[in-house]
């Protein structure tokens, strides 16, 4: 049971570039989220789903973009890469409901320089 | 507006005392309040949940209280280990199922 997993671990992009962040899991949770978490911030809410075939926008939706065509995979795709998008990205998984304990990815590091 | 802040923003404590962190929040309605633990470099991983009813809940060396009558809740970690340097985050379900996290606090813990 690998959890929650992230490719890549690291990207370093040029602005303008676009990118796939990729996410899966194997718990069979309905529920899966993107969240950028900036240097001695808290976590944002970028896109979630709450199952397969539906997405909606969180918190801080502007420049990315979600898909969710099986319930293990929610890939996080950036267009058009700005400085302002340089973070870390996390995503994660829950059985049923929001409220539900989340269980996160490792991150996804990236740069936008 | 919703909002979750925590204190203090970091500490220093050495290895075996003990701690007590803080979160404010003024989330309504409120269903739950969480505490994670966020080692360096990973994900946030759940310690402890409670709800309206509970005033108190221990998880290990980690125990966790809600005042839900002042809007506050605590994390005390008792005989503190090196494993316990984290940043630790108050997260408040609202009940209209939105999450409101708070920022962390960084918790250094020095031999």
């Amino acid at each position: 049971n690998a959890g929650v997993t992230q490719t890549p671990k690291f990207r370093i992009l040029k602005i303008g570039q676009s990118m796939t962040l990729q996410c899966t899991q194997d718990m069979n949770h309905n529920y899966m989220y993107w969240y950028r978490q900036d240097p001695g911030m808290g976590l944002k809410l970028i896109y979630y789903s709450v199952g397969a075939g539906i997405t909606d926008k969180g918190e801080v939706p502007n420049g990315y973009n979600v898909s969710r065509s099986t319930t293990e995979d929610f890939p996080l795709r950036l267009e058009l890469a700005a400085p302002s998008q340089t973070s870390v990205y996390f995503c994660a998984s829950s059985y049923r409901t929001v409220t539900d304990t989340q269980y996160f990815g490792p991150g996804t590091r990236l740069t936008v320089l | 507006k919703n909002q979750v802040e925590q204190s203090p923003q970091s500490l220093i404590i050495l290895e075996g005392k003990n701690c007590t962190l803080q979160c404010n929040y003024t989330v309504s309605p409120f269903s739950n309040l969480r505490w994670y633990k966020q080692d360096t470099g990973r994900g946030p991983v759940s310690l402890t949940i409670m709800t309206f009813s509970e005033n108190t809940k221990s998880n290990g060396r980690y125990t966790a209280t809600l005042d839900a009558d002042t809007k506050q809740s605590s994390l005390h970690i008792t005989a503190s280990q090196l494993s316990d340097s984290a940043s630790y985050i108050c997260v408040v379900s609202e009940s209209n199922y939105q999450l409101i996290w708070g920022a962390g606090t960084k918790l250094i813990i020095k031999p």
